[in-house]
């Protein structure tokens, strides 16, 4: 079975443009969740999606949205892009949530000037 | 808010010898999993091992096992004959049951010296 895909794998944007990342379930895999990693924060939860319903959501701004679609894949923008929002973003697929494991995608490393 | 937390901020080991990373959480909860994870170079987040809060049995996956103190609230990670492959930071997880949402130790960087 496939991976969990996650695209672009890299990117350059700069201040107060907006970027979409995109990311691939493993097949069958109907939960997606979606977190930030950077040096000084760590790993942090940004938002889960199941059945095209987010279903839990941390603690960062309006900026940062998502969705998921029918077919389980999800996206999630950054709008306004500020400097700090440079960070590895990782997506995590599980088969239905709540007790389930969680398997990462290589994520997609978000640079902004 | 759940909090965990792993006080080794780097370790090595030699090859073939046993390590043990620890982690400890904190929770008022008592239906919760805990996670290892390893982040090699490549950046790849890979699952390590498992353990479900109501099992007293401690989860094992080959080489490596861990050490659940539940009244302590101690999660700790054994590797056993390491090897060259096993440097990585490893990152503690916790997830309350009910919730896709992980709560992550800020790792630990592990060096194995040939």
């Amino acid at each position: 079975k496939a991976g969990v895909t996650q695209t672009p794998r890299y990117l350059i944007k700069t201040r107060g443009q907006q970027v979409t990342l995109s990311c691939s379930p493993i097949s069958g895999h109907r939960s997606v969740s979606w977190y930030q990693q950077t040096p000084g924060q760590g790993l942090q939860f940004l938002f889960e999606y199941f059945s095209e319903t987010q279903r839990n959501k941390g603690n960062f701004p309006g900026r940062f949205s998502g969705r998921q679609f029918s077919n389980s894949r999800s996206e999630m923008n950054v709008s306004t892009l500020e400097l700090g929002d440079s960070a590895l973003y990782l997506c995590a697929s599980s088969l239905a949530g709540d007790r389930e494991t969680q398997y990462f995608g290589p994520g997609t490393r978000l640079l902004v000037l | 808010a759940q909090t965990v937390t792993q006080s080794q901020p780097e370790m090595s080991v030699q090859e073939a010898e046993t390590v043990t990373l620890s982690c400890t959480y904190d929770t008022s909860e008592s239906d919760y999993y805990l996670f290892w994870y390893k982040q090699p170079p490549s950046r790849q987040m890979i699952l390590v091992i498992r353990q479900e809060a109501y099992k007293q049995q401690n989860a094992t996956e080959n080489r490596f096992s861990v050490n659940f103190q539940k009244a302590a609230k101690s999660f700790s990670l054994k590797i056993s004959d390491s090897q060259l492959g096993d440097a990585a930071m490893y990152f503690c997880a916790y997830q309350e049951g009910g919730s896709e949402k992980l709560v992550f130790g800020k790792g630990t960087k592990l060096t194995v010296n040939p």
